[in-house]
């Protein structure tokens, strides 16, 4: 059982690249989310998905995008990297409910450059 | 707005010494309250949980505390280990949000 399971786990891009970090879950769950963190600012959400089909913004949305692909799928773009978009994204799940657990990925550490 | 606040932002104890990492919230419609241990290059995974109808939750060495009427709630971690070192984040949700609100987290190393 995977569990979240993101990638890449590293990446380095140029100022202006643009890439896409992939998220998938094998829990069946109706919800997932995209955080982001750094140092002493813990866990910020950039965007999540309350169900297939819908998503929605979070705290810090700006120059990223998603795509709820499919129950499974969440993935997170970025159009025009930034150094500011320097940190370790997070992709998570939850089955839907309030009070249930919020599974995590490993991380994707990105650096911006 | 920051809407669950977590002190302190780091912590170091002695190992066998009691750890203990606090949290306040505003939003009184928040009806669960959840840690999450994070270990380096690792993701959060919840760790302990209680809701607001008990004033505390015992897991082995792990305790959550509970204060409504202040609005507080703490992790105290007991005989603390060297194993016990990561981050640790408090949570917040309500009923009906798919959201929990994250405090900042504590780092928290222990020393042997």
């Amino acid at each position: 059982n995977a569990g979240v399971t993101q990638t890449p786990k590293f990446q380095v891009l140029k100022t202006g690249q643009s890439m896409t970090l992939q998220c998938a879950q094998d829990m069946n769950h109706n919800s997932m989310y995209w955080y982001r963190q750094d140092p002493g600012m813990g866990l910020r959400l950039i965007y999540y998905s309350a169900s297939e089909g819908t998503t929605d913004k979070g705290e810090v949305p700006n120059g990223y995008n998603v795509s709820r692909l499919n129950k499974r799928e969440f993935s997170l773009r970025l159009e025009s990297a930034a150094p500011s978009q320097t940190s370790v994204y997070f992709c998570a799940s939850n089955p839907g409910f309030s009070g249930n657990t919020i599974y995590f990925g490993e991380g994707s550490w990105l650096t911006v450059v | 707005q920051q809407q669950v606040k977590q002190s302190p932002q780091s912590l170091i104890v002695q190992k066998g010494g009691i750890s203990i990492i606090n949290c306040a919230y505003e939003n009184t419609a928040f009806d669960y309250f959840p840690w999450y241990q994070q270990f380096p290059g690792k993701g959060p995974a919840l760790l302990i949980a209680i809701r607001p109808d008990v004033s505390e939750k015992k897991e082995g060495r792990f305790t959550i505390s509970f204060n409504k009427s202040a609005k507080q709630f703490s992790l105290h971690i007991m005989d603390s280990q060297p194993g016990d070192s990561a981050t640790y984040f408090c949570a917040a949700s309500r009923g009906g949000s798919y959201i929990p609100t994250f405090g900042r987290g504590t780092s928290l190393i222990v020393h042997p």
